[in-house]
């Protein structure tokens, strides 16, 4: 089991510019939350996915939109790239079935806006 | 809405010692659950502990035990017999348990770095 996979892992970008950050859930998950973790903070909820639809979304502006496909992975969009955006990015799966179930996730796309 | 406020920006323990990790956190709800969440330098969050809020027993998992001060909105972490492995951001999470249809979002303290010592 390969677990939470995302990709990029690094990525630098320029202001302005629009980037998209992948994730593949844990086997099994069907659905994907995104997070935001700036320099020496927590992660922040971004949104959550399910059945390709968004179900959750947190305090972001809609420069942030996000897509899930019918294989449960998803991507993350930000567009008019601002150096505030510099962060880590985490995706994290679970799986609906149970109201017990546990969040697994990835390594993170560290994405620098210059 | 929910907060979860960590006061310990870093906490250092000598191998071997045992060290606590503080979280509060306020929220309107009866119904919720609380985690450690570990995140090493490979930034990868990683589940240490859960306890359920209906539940009076205080969760441990092997090392890891938590003080669960319902009234008092306190979940503390305890790490016994430190290891230099246990060396990492430690973070203290929220999650509602109102259910509809997909688990609520984390809410996470600003966390706790631990240094582990020889």
């Amino acid at each position: 089991d390969a677990g939470v996979t995302q990709s990029p892992t690094h990525l630098i970008k320029t202001r302005g510019q629009q980037v998209t950050l992948r994730c593949s859930p844990k086997s099994g998950h069907d659905t994907v939350s995104w997070y935001q973790q700036a320099l020496g903070q927590g992660p922040q909820f971004i949104f959550q996915y399910y059945e390709e639809e968004e179900r959750q979304r947190g305090n972001f502006p809609d420069r942030f939109s996000g897509h899930q496909f019918p294989n449960y992975s998803s991507e993350l969009n930000v567009n008019a790239l601002l150096l505030g955006d510099s962060a880590l990015y985490l995706c994290a799966s679970s799986w609906t079935g149970s109201r017990y179930t546990e969040a697994f996730f990835g390594q993170g796309t560290r994405l620098t806006v210059v | 809405a929910q907060t979860v406020t960590q006061s310990q920006p870093e906490m250092s323990v000598q191998e071997a010692e045992t060290v606590t990790l503080s979280c509060t956190y306020d929220t309107s709800e009866s119904d919720y659950y609380l985690f450690w969440y570990k995140q090493p330098p490979s930034r990868q969050m990683i589940l240490v502990i859960r306890q359920e809020a209906y539940k009076q027993q205080n969760a441990t998992e092997n090392r890891f035990s938590v003080n669960f001060q319902k009234a008092a909105k306190s979940f503390s972490l305890k790490i016994s017999d430190s290891q230099l492995g246990d060396a990492a951001m430690y973070f203290c999470a929220y999650r509602s348990g109102a259910y509809t249809g997909t688990a609520s979002k984390l809410t996470f303290g600003t966390g706790t770095r631990l240094q582990v010592t020889l």
